[in-house]
């Protein structure tokens, strides 16, 4: 059945950098977009950008344009999401999710990781 | 800045029926949003319910169903039971570079 599997929680410093991994199961990978959507505590679900795993080609909310990467390793059917120079309001839950396109939705989720930023 | 909005809370009677809606602060929301939605309880991920506004997803029960009522796209629970308690998001598709969260609504059923 479809998996996504998440990297687990992490503790960065300010100013660090951040790189969460998400491995997919049960699916031709290639064949669905992956985005990622994070959740600050208490907070609601903020939508972070996408990766074509096909193409390698992404695409981000503006909010994180210049500071965040997506990347995937089509070998090991796994997507990767980097965020820089990080800040304490970046203290959030990273979520992965394969996403459909028309209809545009997601479908399977991950579990989350926990990426927390404090000195 | 797309803005979508949604109650910041609601209350309704185990058995009863409630409407949650999810709307655009300067425009209406239409099947070309392909409106979906989420519930979420504390601790787990988020779960898909309803998308393309009003499909169940696989194994959602039939007393989840979605619409468009008016300008906004609206998550109906009939006959809400006890573990319907939860944190509910819907999202909009306004195009390939923006994908907008509701700001949720947390359901209290009591």
């Amino acid at each position: 059945q479809v998996q996504l599997v998440q990297s687990g929680a992490e503790v960065k410093e300010p100013g660090a950098s951040v790189k969460v991994s998400c491995k997919a199961f049960g699916y031709t990978f290639n064949d669905y977009y992956m985005h990622w959507v994070r959740q600050a505590p208490g907070q609601g679900l903020e939508w972070m950008g996408w990766i074509n795993p096909d193409s390698g080609g992404s695409e981000f909310a503006q909010k994180f344009q210049g500071r965040v990467t997506m990347t995937r390793d089509t070998s090991i059917n796994t997507a990767y999401m980097e965020l820089t120079d990080l800040r304490s309001d970046d203290t959030a839950f990273y979520y992965c999710a394969r996403a459909w396109l028309a209809p545009y939705y997601f479908d399977y989720w991950g579990q989350g990781t926990l990426v927390t930023v404090s000195s | 800045q797309t803005v979508v909005t949604q109650e910041p809370s609601f209350s309704v009677s185990p058995g009863g029926t409630v409407t949650l809606t999810c709307g655009l602060s300067s425009d209406s929301v239409s099947t070309s949003n392909y409106p979906s939605w989420y519930q979420q309880t504390p601790g787990q991920a988020p779960r898909t319910l309803i998308y393309n506004t009003n499909t169940r997803s696989s194994g959602v029960p039939d007393r989840f169903s979605g619409s468009i009522l008016g300008n906004k796209a609206a998550l109906t629970i009939t006959g809400a039971q006890a573990d319907d308690e939860s944190d509910y998001y819907c999202l909009l598709y306004m195009g390939s570079v923006n994908w907008v969260f509701g700001g949720g609504t947390k359901l209290t059923v009591l």
